[in-house]
């Protein structure tokens, strides 16, 4: 069965405060590992797609990176707007597309005190 | 573009009631997808579709039913509402991997 694992929780950073979120994932066949940011009261919004260890991506103060078994999202001198809830998503399977094959976590929930 | 829309966004039904969530997309995409959100469990799925005419369970469609006549339309059926339903509704679209998530539907069931 599929798994994904994000940790912490809960992170309370100050502004300015650098710090990284974590997904540990087990899954068969990889097919792509997906960042979300979530908003109080909204939908998740779609940051990032990985597809293969060693691959990195970056958004303004946000970095992900993946390897064969976590992606780390590194948020760098975070300000206040960048609180919210981080969700890891992984896709498997034979899928061609959509929510097919897709596992979610369950979140972190990040807040940047000014 | 107005991306994925969902009506209403809040609903209160008493247990036994039906009533259907509406998803429309405006992005031409071929998956759509409905998802309930509960404290401390995630997002977890209730149906997809892949195209229009063909929809799937996901890992909890007990409950719940839906159709997709259109490639805009997806609209999710709750046959006779109980409290376990009470949940926060979000309905997605993709085109590939990628899900664009929609406001979502807050629905309590008393």
């Amino acid at each position: 069965e599929d798994q994904v694992t994000q940790s912490p929780e809960a992170l309370r950073l100050q502004e300015g405060e650098s710090s990284s979120l974590n997904c540990s994932y087990t899954v068969s066949g990889l097919r792509g590992l997906f960042w979300y940011r979530q908003d109080p009261g909204k939908g998740p919004e779609f940051l990032f797609t990985l597809y293969s260890a060693g691959e990195e991506k970056e958004k303004e103060r946000l970095k992900a990176t993946l390897t064969k078994k976590e992606s780390f999202l590194h948020i760098t001198a975070p300000k206040p707007e960048d609180s919210a809830t981080y969700l890891c998503a992984v896709q498997a399977g034979e899928s061609g597309g959509g929510a097919d094959g897709l596992t979610f976590g369950k979140g972190t929930h990040l807040i940047i005190q000014p | 573009n107005a991306g994925v829309t969902q009506t209403p966004k809040f609903q209160v039904l008493k247990t036994g009631q039906s009533m259907t969530l509406q998803c429309a997309q405006d992005m031409n995409h071929e998956y759509m997808s409905w998802y309930r959100q509960d404290p401390g469990m995630g997002l977890r799925l209730i149906h997809y579709s892949v195209g229009a005419g063909i929809t799937d369970q996901g890992e909890v469609p007990n409950g719940y039913n839906v159709s997709r006549s259109t490639t805009e339309d997806f609209p999710l059926r709750l046959l006779s509402a109980a409290p376990s339903q009470t949940s926060v509704y979000f309905c997605a679209s993709s085109w590939g991997y990628e899900q664009y998530f929609g406001p979502g539907t807050r629905l309590t069931v008393t």
